[in-house]
């Protein structure tokens, strides 16, 4: 158990929608990265935040969108939802923004119909 | 820009070989290196980290990995497969961009470990 919780671990929605997953990093840490991984993609990084502010961005679409809150927690947002949008996506943790391990949640596992 | 390469989308064994997963990276500064590990249904769970210490990482479950600078490498062996070592094993490299340092992740590669 890495101390990373992913909520929720499985979601089926239509096409069109919007959905919210869930992350509650590791205790103590500050920094939050999201992760899409996908058959075809790999393990793509989307963003990442530290202590509430965004610090890096990646390939994020804009349909996407994600905020950290003041207790740490994170919420990633997608909205507009198409098939191409099913893959696992992964929070991620660690202390600080730079050079320390990050420690992945066990993902949500996101499936458009 | 940094990239990391990991050749063989699948690797087999027979359980008791060796284990010889090859990581090739790009990086413009002296990057920190990872290699983490995927069961079935879990997330990535980190197996050992290169923060340029030593050369020679050991990390959990017997595995082991040699950064090489002039060969860009960071490949990962074990002496010894055992039938638990089956899994997707990722490669990733982490250097500064923007005062952040966001690891990049190889392709993954699935280890396949024969009775």
């Amino acid at each position: 158990d890495s101390g990373v919780t992913q909520t929720p671990k499985h979601l089926i929605t239509a096409t069109g929608q919007r959905v919210t997953l869930r992350c509650s990093p590791r205790s103590g840490d500050l920094s939050v990265y999201w992760y899409q991984q996908s058959l075809d993609q790999g393990l793509q990084f989307l963003i990442q935040y530290y202590n509430g502010e965004e610090r890096a961005k990646g390939n994020i679409l804009e349909r996407f969108s994600a905020q950290q809150f003041p207790d740490l927690h994170s919420e990633l947002n997608l909205s507009s939802l198409e098939l191409g949008d099913s893959a696992l996506y992964f929070c991620a943790s660690s202390e600080q923004s730079s050079g320390n391990t990050i420690y992945f949640g066990e993902g949500s596992w996101l499936t458009v119909v | 820009a940094q990239s990391v390469t990991q050749l063989g989308s699948h690797v087999s064994v027979s359980e008791g070989a060796l284990v010889l997963l090859r990581c090739n990276y790009s990086s413009s500064v002296p990057p920190y290196l990872f290699w983490y590990v995927q069961y079935p249904n879990q997330g990535l769970q980190l197996l050992l980290k290169y923060t340029s210490a030593a050369t020679l990482v050991k990390g959990i479950n017997g595995f082991e990995a040699e950064f090489k600078k002039s060969e860009t490498s960071f490949h990962l062996t074990k002496p010894s497969a055992h039938m638990s070592d089956a899994a997707e094993y990722f490669c990733a490299v982490s250097e500064p961009s923007g005062g952040s340092y966001i690891p990049t992740f190889g392709r993954g590669t699935s280890l396949i470990v024969h009775p």
